[in-house]
């Protein structure tokens, strides 16, 4: 089962512009990540925000993590063509033995030159 | 500082046939993680290796198997195939100070016929 949703499924904008996308857990979480995903290859890592932080900013990329709602944005910044990709967000939940994430089922978003 | 890799990059199989994936992590890294992500979805985990010895597993049937080796490198082998089983096996590795943080390879493009 898919822990996180994203929203919107998809996006498309132009260059320049920001991307902001959403994602939605059910179940308390030790940490968040986002993946960019290129051509359906290799989940590149981004960003991890822990629960007990509420904003984390690397380069371009802003997240945001709200545990009360149980959710997250991930804001990309002065979009570029290369940032065309599918977006996932995954949480782990800390257990006695083990990090296995669980992914949601990700936005797409194309940035047009 | 090689990254996670992965063989073969993708195989053609017929149903009913077995088939072996290939993963060797990061180098630090003595957690293997495997992921099933089927088209236009996110990843589904299917377990984690840790000390050679299967510490999670998602909902997986037991025709899915693994194994880790000294090296923490690590297999997948899927048994009795499944048109179903088409998808891109995705490994992930992870330890020591980015203990939460996984590190995805390229991924096996898988196709069942």
């Amino acid at each position: 089962s898919q822990q996180g949703e994203e929203d919107p499924q998809a996006l498309s904008i132009q260059e320049g512009e920001n991307a902001t996308m959403n994602c939605s857990y059910k179940t308390s979480i030790n940490n968040l990540q986002w993946y960019r995903q290129i051509s359906g290859r290799g989940l590149v890592h981004l960003i991890l925000i822990r629960s007990n932080e509420r904003e984390k900013h690397s380069g371009r990329l802003r997240v945001t993590l709200d545990t009360s709602k149980k959710s997250s944005s991930l804001l990309i910044t002065a979009s570029r063509a290369a940032d065309t990709a599918s977006y996932f967000c995954a949480t782990d939940a800390y257990q006695a033995a083990g990090n296995k994430l669980t992914f949601g089922g990700g936005t797409r978003v194309l940035v047009k030159p | 500082d090689a990254g996670v890799t992965q063989s073969p990059t993708h195989l053609i199989k017929t149903r009913g046939q077995q088939v072996t994936l290939r993963c060797s992590p990061k180098s630090g890294h003595d957690t293997v993680s495997w992921y099933q992500q089927a088209l236009g979805q996110g990843p589904q985990f299917i377990f984690q290796y840790y000390e050679e010895e299967e510490r999670q597993r998602g909902n997986f049937p037991d025709r899915f198997s693994g194994h880790q080796f000294p090296n923490y490198s690590s297999e997948l082998n899927v048994n009795a195939l499944l048109l179903g089983d088409s998808a891109l096996y995705l490994c992930a590795s992870s330890g020591g100070q980015e203990y939460y943080e996984q590190y995805f390879g390229p991924g096996t493009r898988l196709t069942v016929t």
